[in-house]
């Protein structure tokens, strides 16, 4: 069964403290590794997709990679703008809802002026 | 271009009722997929609709429904509401319905059951 943990379950940072979140998966035929960010009251907002071990992608301060049992989400030099929850999903090729993402329970990220 | 629009954003309904949530997609969007966020089980998958067809189903009881129109809005119907079905309802829509990429989240419909 697709398995996505995320840790740790909180995090606060000072402004510019950085800092990483990990997503640890365990996937039937892992078909990509995707990190959201989703604001108070609102929807998930796409942030990146991984498909293979090695890859690494990046957008402003955040960076993602990700290993064969693991992805993480770097956080360089945060801003207040930064707090939000952060979710790691995987879509997977079999199973209940194939094609479609299984999502962590999320990193919720503070960032402290 | 306009996103992903769900109505309506809160609800209260007691036990026993019934409910139906709306998406209406990015235009030229066929896929349309429901999940349910609770704070201790995260965002779990609920159906997919692609061209007015169930495609994929998530792990839920029958209770829990849903259709797509020929302009590929979509409904989401609960049956017999239950404490536990409260929760954020989300809707996501893509063009091609692979996920992740592409998906387009709405803000959400937070039904509470009293």
């Amino acid at each position: 069964e697709d398995q996505v943990t995320q840790s740790p379950e909180a995090l606060r940072l000072q402004e510019g403290e950085s800092s990483s979140l990990n997503c640890s998966y365990t996937v039937s035929g892992l078909r990509g590794l995707f990190w959201y960010r989703q604001d108070p009251g609102k929807g998930p907002e796409f942030l990146f997709t991984l498909y293979s071990a090695g890859e690494e992608k990046e957008k402003e301060r955040l960076k993602a990679t990700l290993t064969k049992k693991e992805s993480f989400l770097h956080i360089t030099a945060p801003k207040p703008e930064d707090s939000a929850t952060y979710l790691c999903a995987v879509r997977s090729a079999v199973g209940t809802g194939a094609n479609n993402l299984f999502f962590g329970t999320g990193t919720r990220l503070t960032v402290i002026p | 271009k306009a996103g992903v629009t769900q109505t309506p954003r809160y609800l209260i309904k007691t036990r026993g009722q019934q409910v139906t949530l709306s998406c209406s997609p990015i235009s030229g969007h066929r896929s349309v997929s429901w999940y349910q966020q609770t704070p201790g089980q995260g965002l779990q998958f609920l159906f997919e609709y692609f061209s007015e067809t169930q495609r994929n189903k998530g792990n839920f009881p029958g209770r829990f429904s849903g259709r797509q129109f020929s302009n590929s809005r979509s409904e989401m119907n609960v049956s017999t509401l239950e404490l536990g079905d409260s929760a954020l309802y989300l809707c996501a829509s893509s063009y091609a319905g692979t996920g992740g990429e592409g998906y387009t989240f709405g803000s959400g419909t937070r039904l509470t059951v009293v």
